[in-house]
């Protein structure tokens, strides 16, 4: 299987901070490569697909770029609603599809 | 709007059996890819199975010969049968819809899009 590690694990930011998170891919997945948010008790939310799109009623301070091994997701300036964990997610090698371990992003 | 509604979570014992079902509102289950994904209590998010739209199943390494992943198209309705249920089976259960573009002649995965809120599995004696 495809093995997704996600650095940091655990995070503390600001309010107004520019946040990376980043995730590799064991072997190259291509662009296939997506993130999440979730917050406790919730659901996981579909962020960026596709390395980089923007999905749907996300707002815009939420990037993602990459290809290949190596990906990250951007929050250009972190708003309260933001602090939850973050997961990348491969579906190179669907539909055996491997997530990461996730990143906590906290208020410092 | 599109709702994914889960329910059949339990408290079951080492051995036994559950079924979960995902109720779908605003979508049609038969004409997507569908999968079931797990989360251990505070862990991670685990694939667990999907279905396809010409009803191929594919399931995790871990769940392969226990679980069942089956829809009924008349309610619109995803399971996932559950049996020898183990320990590390517990869970939360999410089902979850494909988000598949269709282009140069293929069915691209690019994760998912639609997800239920989750049903809790609990397994102990």
């Amino acid at each position: 299987d495809i093995q997704m590690t996600q650095s940091p694990s655990s995070l503390s930011a600001s309010v107004g901070d520019r946040v990376t998170i980043t995730c590799r891919a064991s072997q190259s997945i291509s662009n296939y490569l997506h993130w999440y948010q979730q917050k406790p008790g919730k659901a996981p939310n579909l962020l960026i697909y596709a390395a980089s799109n923007l999905q749907s009623g996300v707002p815009s301070r939420f990037s993602g770029s990459g290809s290949g091994t190596d990906f990250t997701l951007t929050i250009s300036s972190l708003q309260p609603e933001d602090f939850a964990t973050y997961y990348c997610q491969q579906t190179y090698s669907t539909p055996r599809d491997t997530f990461g371990q996730g990143t906590n992003l906290e208020i410092k | 709007e599109v709702q994914l509604v889960e329910s059949g979570g339990n408290l079951v014992q080492p051995g036994g059996s559950l079924r979960l079902s995902c109720a779908a509102s605003g979508i049609t289950v038969s004409s997507n890819y569908m999968s079931w994904v797990r989360q251990a209590p505070g862990k991670g998010l685990e694939w667990v199975s999907v279905i396809y739209s010409a009803d191929n199943t594919y399931y995790a390494d871990s769940v392969k010969g226990r679980f069942t992943i089956s829809r009924d198209n008349s309610k619109n309705t995803l399971y996932l049968q559950m049996d020898s249920l183990r320990a590390e089976d517990t869970a939360v259960y999410y089902c979850a819809r494909d988000n598949v573009h269709y282009y140069d002649s293929s069915a691209h995965h690019y994760g998912f899009d639609y997800w239920g809120q989750g049903t809790l599995v609990t397994v102990s004696s």
